[in-house]
């Protein structure tokens, strides 16, 4: 089955500063991969997906991209702010389930 | 929110005994998950479900039934509790035309199994 594997396991960066975390999966075959944040104490929320025709996609200072050669995506946010502190999680999705990294955490400091 | 709700939120059960989660939609979807989530592992799939009667088996199936007898309702049920499966259970949909479609999550249950 498809096996995604997320870095770091923990990030942290100056307020203002960009952040990245990458993840690689195994299955060619996975075609559509979100991210998702999630808040200490409540529910992952989808922040970005992207598909595989596509190689980037941003949405304000958020943006993630797609190499489907080398089987690995990226989430970049540029201008960190201290609200942008959680655990992201990427996914690819095949077939029939969705594969979820173990997760980043991200902190912002002011 | 999409609509989704968790019943119980919380739960604490003994080792040995049944313990079934529902989750309700309000938005007439047709795909339908339940993940755990445990530290160091992210989510993971238990089972899904593509319609009314119609589910499949995900990456940690094992212990684990489901049911949907309505469009509505998703149930997960833990037939024996185990220690193991202490965890926050989520339940999702998606409002996608097929299972790649955005998933959405619900609130959580907490479950601790003594």
């Amino acid at each position: 089955g498809e096996n995604v594997e997320q870095h770091p396991s923990t990030l942290s960066v100056q307020e203002g500063d960009s952040a990245v975390i990458k993840c690689t999966y195994s299955d060619s075959a996975s075609n559509y991969f979100p991210w998702y944040k999630q808040e200490l104490g409540k529910r992952p929320q989808l922040i970005i997906d992207i598909r595989s025709n596509v190689g980037e996609k941003k949405d304000q200072r958020i943006a993630v991209t797609l190499n489907k050669t080398a089987k690995h995506f990226s989430l970049h946010i540029t201008e960190t702010q201290p609200e942008d502190s959680a655990v992201y999680f990427c996914a690819a999705t095949t077939h029939n389930d969705m594969r979820f990294g173990a997760g980043t955490r991200l902190t912002v400091k002011p | 929110d999409a609509g989704i709700t968790q019943s119980p939120r919380h739960k604490v059960t003994e080792t040995g005994t049944p313990v079934t989660l529902r989750c309700h939609q309000t938005e007439n979807h047709r795909y339908m998950y339940w993940y755990r989530q445990d530290p160091g592992h992210g989510l993971r799939l238990i089972h899904y479900s593509y319609g009314v009667k119609d589910t499949d088996k995900g990456e940690v199936s094992d212990g684990y039934s489901v049911s949907r007898s309505k469009t509505e309702d998703f149930l997960l049920t833990l037939e024996s509790a185990t220690s193991s499966q202490t965890s926050v259970y989520f339940c999702a949909i998606s409002k996608g035309t097929d299972v790649k479609g955005e998933q959405f999550f619900g609130p959580g249950t907490r479950l601790t199994v003594l």
